[in-house]
């Protein structure tokens, strides 16, 4: 079975700042990895992925990751917080395609950016 | 549109009557995906589909939830004799063959009351 650890519920960053958002997962195969995004009153959108490639993994808006096998981590950065980032952030793991792609999901961490 | 989309977006329902949720996902997408996602919660496996079959209904948490994709196409999520434990936001996500990656539609926030 795979699970997926965010650490705290909320993080609070000042503008400009460096973003350091936690996720540990565990699953019994070679994980696919996703950072997930989330809007007030909208749905999930696709920050960034690891699929095997290269362990360092740049997304939208100035995101990356970084998958340390060792760590069982992928943890999200992003160099210097913009207001337009405060959001939910989830992490998911998946252990395949076909019927075994579902996702499972972190219980998430709300960013808040202070100007 | 481009995107997956969902309706209603919102739907409060009284206890006890039956509710059907619709996903248009992307166009061409094979794979289909429901979610559950309760209040400050991280979304929660519901139920796959491949084109029209329905290969995982593993996460459907009572036989009063029901899926179905008749043409491989738009999908509905169906839930009879609602609870209040049934509110929350349901979510569809589809994939394309051969990629991992699943996108999702905006929700349907459904209120039981």
């Amino acid at each position: 079975a795979q699970s997926v650890t965010q650490l705290g519920s909320h993080v609070s960053v000042s503008e400009g700042a460096l973003v350091l958002l936690r996720c540990n997962y565990s699953s019994s195969v070679p994980p696919y990895l996703f950072w997930y995004v989330q809007y007030p009153n909208q749905g999930l959108q696709l920050l960034l992925k690891y699929t095997s490639a290269a362990t360092l993994v740049k997304g939208i808006n100035g995101f990356e990751a970084e998958f340390k096998k060792s760590e069982t981590s992928f943890h999200l950065t992003k160099p210097s917080a913009h207001m337009s980032d405060a959001a939910e952030y989830f992490c998911a793991v998946s252990d395949g395609a076909g019927a075994n792609s579902k996702l499972t999901f972190g219980k998430g961490i709300t960013l808040s950016v202070r100007p | 549109g481009a995107g997956v989309s969902q309706s209603p977006r919102y739907k409060v329902a009284k206890r006890g009557q039956d509710v059907a949720l619709r996903c248009d996902p992307i166009s061409g997408h094979v794979s289909l995906f429901w979610y559950q996602q309760a209040l400050g919660q991280g979304p929660e496996f519901l139920t796959y589909f491949q084109n029209e079959a329905q290969l995982d209904k593993s996460g459907l948490p009572s036989d009063r939830f029901f899926a179905e994709r008749p043409e491989g196409s738009v999908s509905t999520l169906k839930i009879q004799r609602t609870q209040q434990e049934d509110s929350a936001v349901y979510l569809c996500a589809s994939r394309a063959t051969g990629t991992h990656e699943q996108y999702f539609g905006p929700g349907t926030r459904l209120t039981v009351t």
